[in-house]
């Protein structure tokens, strides 16, 4: 089974331009988790969908990020306007509970590498 | 105070030798914890994951987890220069979906 795919794998684009990351996650999977990676901050939780829901955007970083999941198997992270600061690298992931029902087993994509210039 | 910390390393450990890898947690509320390793470029990989006190072992590898103590490890024997990475322990609540991750151990095995 193809796992979680991300586009694009890297990204680089001027500050104030509109940047789309999009997100298929594992087929089945009803969760769906967009993370941010730097070296200052480590890996952040930004936002994260069940069922094309949203649950939880508290760690969403500000009104430029958006993340929409329109079906169970695309999701995007938008930012506009980008800035500088946000260059990072973005992980999406995805999950499934658990056979026994505890456990939440996220199993990540390769990721976005986005520079803001 | 973060909830899950971690020694950032870098830990070097000679080739055979059993590297260990330290994580500790500040929320009771956590029930089970995730390994995970990432190298450099790529993305976190599950390596395993534990819920109940005492150990799981996968492998040459082996999950501790210290409930009272508020403790997870991670054994890795015969290490191998392959296992050279960064390690993620992250937490979760029971019922919850969100996992607490630490900043990571990097892991170097000499040969």
């Amino acid at each position: 089974d193809a796992g979680v795919i991300q586009s694009p794998r890297h990204e680089v684009t001027e500050m104030g331009q509109e940047v789309t990351l999009r997100c298929k996650p594992i087929s089945g999977h009803n969760s769906l988790f967009w993370y941010r990676q730097t070296m200052m901050r480590g890996l952040e939780l930004l936002i994260y969908f069940n069922n094309n829901v949203p649950i939880d955007d508290s760690g969403m970083p500000e009104d430029r990020f958006s993340a929409k999941m329109p079906n169970a198997s695309f999701s995007t992270l938008k930012i506009q306007p980008s800035e500088p600061r946000d260059s990072a690298v973005y992980f999406c992931a995805s999950s499934a509970r658990g056979d026994w029902g505890g456990a939440y087993e996220q199993y990540f994509g390769p990721g976005t590498r986005l520079t803001v210039t | 105070q973060k909830e899950v910390e971690q020694n950032s390393g870098p830990l070097s450990v000679p080739e055979g030798a059993i590297a260990s890898l330290n994580c500790t947690y500040s929320d009771r509320g956590s029930q089970s914890f995730f390994w995970y390793r990432q190298y450099s470029g790529k993305s976190p990989e599950l390596i395993m994951f534990i819920y109940s006190n005492g150990d799981k072992e996968d492998g040459r590898f082996t999950a501790q987890l210290n409930k009272a103590s508020q403790y997870v490890s991670l054994l890795i024997r015969d290490s191998q220069p392959s296992d050279s990475a960064t390690y993620l322990c992250a937490g979760i609540n029971f019922g919850n979906e969100k996992l607490t991750f630490g900043t990571g151990t990097r892991l170097t095995i000499i040969p």
